[in-house]
């Protein structure tokens, strides 16, 4: 079983809807980070949070630390959102990150 | 202020030669992630470096794999004797020092393509 667990692996939205992507991990961790990858390639930190909830224009991170868990979600989705969304967890100290499979969306007009 | 840089963005190598991938992390930040994505695959840990120091090299694979990151200069990735399974996109990441073993965000460089014919 692995460390971080993303829902769903694929995910297809019409424009305008409200996306959610899960991420549940089983380690302890001191924070999550959401990433995202275009579909050429490069990568881009979204967030990190250690608990609570993070704001970001249309994007919204939130952590149950106590569940384990963490959802991104997107407001009035756009196809330029169309990437994939990588949860990654990492300890502290030098903890290397884990990273979860991913969450392929596409969004489309 | 530059974000990570990788170079090459693509790499073609033959069976048996060496691959070199370089990484220059932000300004003012010393430390150095390496992360290998195979095809349809999750990223992978490779090795975490600070200046002139191997931190964690856990996910390297144990031989023809190596990485440094030297006083001056770039952080090297180099792969000798590559095989078609080397085949990947190789990320680096940086984030700024950090005291009291606090998590940072990482920032990525734009990967480098790794194709060994």
């Amino acid at each position: 079983k692995n460390e971080v667990e993303q829902s769903p692996q694929n995910l297809t939205a019409q424009e305008g809807e409200f996306i959610t992507i899960n991420c549940s991990y089983s380690v302890g961790i001191s924070a999550l980070h959401w990433l995202q990858q275009h579909p050429g390639g490069g990568i881009v930190s979204l967030f990190m949070l250690s608990s609570g909830k993070k704001k970001h224009g249309r994007l919204i991170a939130t952590i149950n630390i106590q569940e384990k868990h963490s959802s991104l979600h997107i407001t009035a989705s756009h196809p330029r959102d169309s990437a994939v969304y990588i949860c990654a967890v990492g300890g502290s100290g030098n903890t290397p990150l884990v990273f979860g499979k991913g969450t392929r969306l596409s969004v489309i007009a | 202020n530059a974000g990570v840089m990788q170079n090459p963005r693509h790499l073609v190598r033959r069976r048996g030669q060496e691959a070199r991938l370089r990484c220059s992390p932000m300004k003012g930040h010393s430390h150095v992630y390496w992360y290998r994505q195979l095809p349809e695959e999750g990223l992978k840990f490779m090795v975490y470096l600070q200046k002139e120091n191997i931190i964690d090299e856990s996910g390297m694979p144990k031989e023809r794999f190596s990485a440094e990151f030297p006083k001056e200069g770039p952080s090297i990735l180099r792969i000798q004797q590559v095989v078609r399974g080397d085949s990947a996109a190789y990320f680096c990441a940086s984030s700024p020092p950090r005291p009291g073993g606090r998590s940072y965000e990482q920032y990525f460089g734009p990967g480098t393509r790794l194709t060994v014919t």
